[in-house]
């Protein structure tokens, strides 16, 4: 099958933990997202990768960080740094950044909780 | 700056019913359409896109939209709802070289 997948599906975190959330995707895409969903909120892009080896902040970096070794993975770590971690993680990914006319797919999604 | 809107928060539509989901953007040039919908606890899901030509496009699940260049809007339409089409809908535009922006949200219910 091909597609995106995001895990754990629901993830906890201590005060002052990082953690990591897994983006996975087989479908050959170059471009992969990073988006934080809040209730009654759209949807807010925290990093994107136009390609391999590169990455982007977004418009809500702060307290985050990301890695993309690999074209197929694009892993996004909470740091303890994030204030409010809280949030509903969408993980996305586009056969090219300059593709504009073509669709993102999404994963899943990570609902992560701070106890 | 670069802006979606989607001016209903809720929408409720009797089963049979056409529906209509709103969406008006303000972003520079041309943009990519896109509508998506969304279950609870779960990713987007893409259901039609505008790119060029023909104003009315018709997307997944019997789901259309129609373009609006003097309006900027991107109107979701159904011309008969369906209980089942109950979830969160999420236009979004793709401005060229840009990333996606994505309106607010429009929850749709549609009831029995």
């Amino acid at each position: 099958d091909g597609g995106i997948t995001q895990s754990p599906k629901y993830l906890f975190r201590k005060e002052g933990q990082n953690v990591t959330l897994s983006c996975e995707q087989n479908l050959n895409h170059d471009a992969m997202y990073w988006y934080r969903q809040d209730p009654g909120q759209g949807l807010r892009l925290i990093y994107y990768s136009q390609i391999v080896n590169d990455f982007q902040k977004g418009d809500i970096a702060e307290g985050y960080s990301v890695s993309r070794e690999k074209k197929e993975s694009f892993p996004l770590t909470v740091t303890s740094a994030q204030k409010n971690p809280t949030a509903f993680y969408l993980c996305a990914s586009q056969s090219g950044w300059m593709s504009g006319g073509t669709e993102a797919f999404f994963g899943q999604g990570t609902r992560l909780t701070v106890v | 700056a670069q802006s979606v809107a989607q001016p209903e928060d809720q929408v409720n539509v009797a089963e049979g019913n056409p529906l209509t989901v709103k969406c008006t953007y303000s972003v520079s040039g041309n943009p990519y359409l896109f509508w998506y919908v969304q279950y609870p606890n779960r990713g987007l899901q893409f259901l039609l896109k505008y790119i060029t030509g023909d104003n009315l496009v018709k997307g997944s699940y019997g789901f259309e939209a129609e373009f609006n260049k003097s309006q900027t809007s991107f109107h979701l339409k159904k011309p008969s709802a369906l209980v089942s089409d109950s979830a969160l809908y999420f236009c979004a535009v793709r401005p060229l070289g840009q990333n996606f922006v994505f309106g607010p949200g429009t929850r749709l219910s549609v009831l029995p």
